[in-house]
């Protein structure tokens, strides 16, 4: 079964405006990691956050996490066309080198 | 774009044959993982190979085996294929003495059984 979930599952908005999209997950963790993956080719990092960090900032990017809830979320900013992917939060089962990922937003940017 | 690298991009093949795909890891990753990724979801772990020995599998029968050589590349060997088995095959390296880090990805191998 999946370790994360993403909400939407879908998500269509006009360029420049932010996209927010959630992940859940299940079990403890030790970092939660964010992937983009264009049209069915490779996953590409994004960024990650520790367990111990509740916000982190790279670029148009912002993640927040929050233990408590098991849960995280990414915002781009003042999105691209360039942008649109799915877009799939990992977490590594505690003790095991083993990614764990949930079934993506697909997010389309409107011209 | 990463260091890895899986050939080849496209194959077809048909029900009950065999195939191999082959990853080469990022320059100074030890570890290789292979995932499938079924068409809307999201990449299922299948194995992991450390120092040319599986080190982890998940649910996934044993048809689906690997291999680790010296130089951390790796192959993904898919017996008696199924029509199920058609999907997204991706290869991700990591340095195994840092834990829980980011995995690079390849560009994956898109397989398709008739």
């Amino acid at each position: 079964s999946q370790q994360g979930e993403e909400d939407p599952q879908a998500l269509s908005i006009q360029e420049g405006e932010n996209a927010t999209m959630n992940c859940s997950y299940k079990t403890s963790i030790n970092n939660l990691q964010w992937y983009r993956q264009n049209s069915g080719r490779g996953l590409v990092h994004l960024i990650l956050i520790r367990s111990n960090e509740r916000e982190k900032h790279s670029g148009r990017l912002r993640v927040t996490l929050d233990t408590s809830k098991k849960s995280s979320s990414l915002l781009i900013t003042a999105s691209r066309a360039a942008d649109t992917a799915s877009y799939f939060c990992a977490t590594y089962l505690q003790g095991a080198q083993k990614l764990v990922f949930g079934q993506g937003t697909r997010l389309t940017i409107n011209p | 774009e990463t260091g890895v690298t899986q050939s080849p991009t496209h194959l077809i093949k048909t029900r009950g044959q065999q195939v191999t795909l082959r990853c080469s890891s990022q320059s100074g990753h030890n570890t290789v993982s292979w995932y499938q990724q079924a068409l809307g979801q999201g990449p299922q772990f299948i194995f992991q190979y450390y120092r040319e020995e599986e080190n982890g599998r998940g649910n996934f029968p044993p048809r689906f085996s690997g291999l680790q050589f010296p130089n951390y590349s790796s192959e993904l060997n898919v017996n008696a294929l199924e029509l199920d088995d058609s999907a997204l095959y991706l290869c991700a390296s990591t340095a195994l003495g840092h834990v829980n880090t980011e995995a690079f990805f390849g560009q994956g191998t898109r397989l398709t059984v008739v």
